[in-house]
């Protein structure tokens, strides 16, 4: 399964957009890209997917590069319970997650 | 939206003894499930694949001896620590995928905190 490569953490204010970065230069043309995030104790939640084409749903939209080497996670207004570790992971036939280190974001109030 | 239980949230037990991890996909059907482990301030491991009517699928690494699946049914799926020693202390969890191709999303349970006295 092909690797991603986030930042370790990241700071937004409560109530502005957030960015979160996800690199995946060895995507394969089947990979999909998907996304979770995981709040202390608790198990990861689903938070959104793609293949090529730019996604939006009620939690976040995913915006995915032309040539897919790369994808941001877009958060549009932050809010405290927004603070969790943010995963980004290619999904490919076997339909395992293999999970990186992720991005820890923190919320400022 | 798609509900993941997992049962029980926490256990404590002695050494040597066998635990059993609950999994239950309540609104809909899933083939497929995964476990995972986790340990303090690390990202989650996959153990193993679970598929309805056949036998898991072990990461490398992971002793299927040790670690019993069984997936008797589309909305439920139980892993046994047998012989379980403090080593094996960690937060347990799975994950559920709807019935589909293998880029559905998956739904995970709340885990399962094991201490092994």
């Amino acid at each position: 399964d092909a690797k991603t490569t986030q930042p370790n953490s990241m700071e937004s204010n409560e109530e502005e957009p957030v960015h979160l970065p996800c690199n995946h230069s060895t995507i394969s043309g089947t990979d999909y890209i998907h996304w979770y995030r995981q709040l202390p104790s608790q198990g990861p939640e689903y938070v959104i997917h793609g293949l090529t084409s730019n996604v939006n749903n009620r939690m976040a939209s995913l915006a995915i590069a032309e040539d897919r080497k790369s994808s941001t996670l877009i958060l549009h207004r932050a809010t405290l319970r927004d603070a969790a570790v943010y995963y980004c992971i290619l999904v490919g036939n076997t339909g395992k997650l293999i999970f990186g280190q992720g991005t820890t974001l923190q919320v400022k109030p | 939206g798609a509900v993941v239980s997992q049962h029980p949230s926490w256990v404590i037990c002695k050494s040597g003894t066998s635990v059993k991890i609950e999994c239950r996909s309540l609104d809909f059907q899933a083939t497929t499930m995964f476990w995972y482990r986790q340990f303090p301030k690390q990202s989650l491991m996959l153990m193993a694949t679970s598929n309805e009517g056949s036998k898991a699928t072990y990461e490398q690494g992971v002793e299927k001896d040790k670690f019993l699946i069984n997936h008797a049914s589309l909305t439920l799926s139980t892993l046994t620590v047998t012989s379980a020693h403090p080593e094996d202390s960690s937060f347990y969890i799975c994950s559920a995928r709807e019935t589909g191709s293998s880029n559905q999303p998956q739904h995970f349970g709340d885990g399962t905190r094991l201490s092994i006295l």
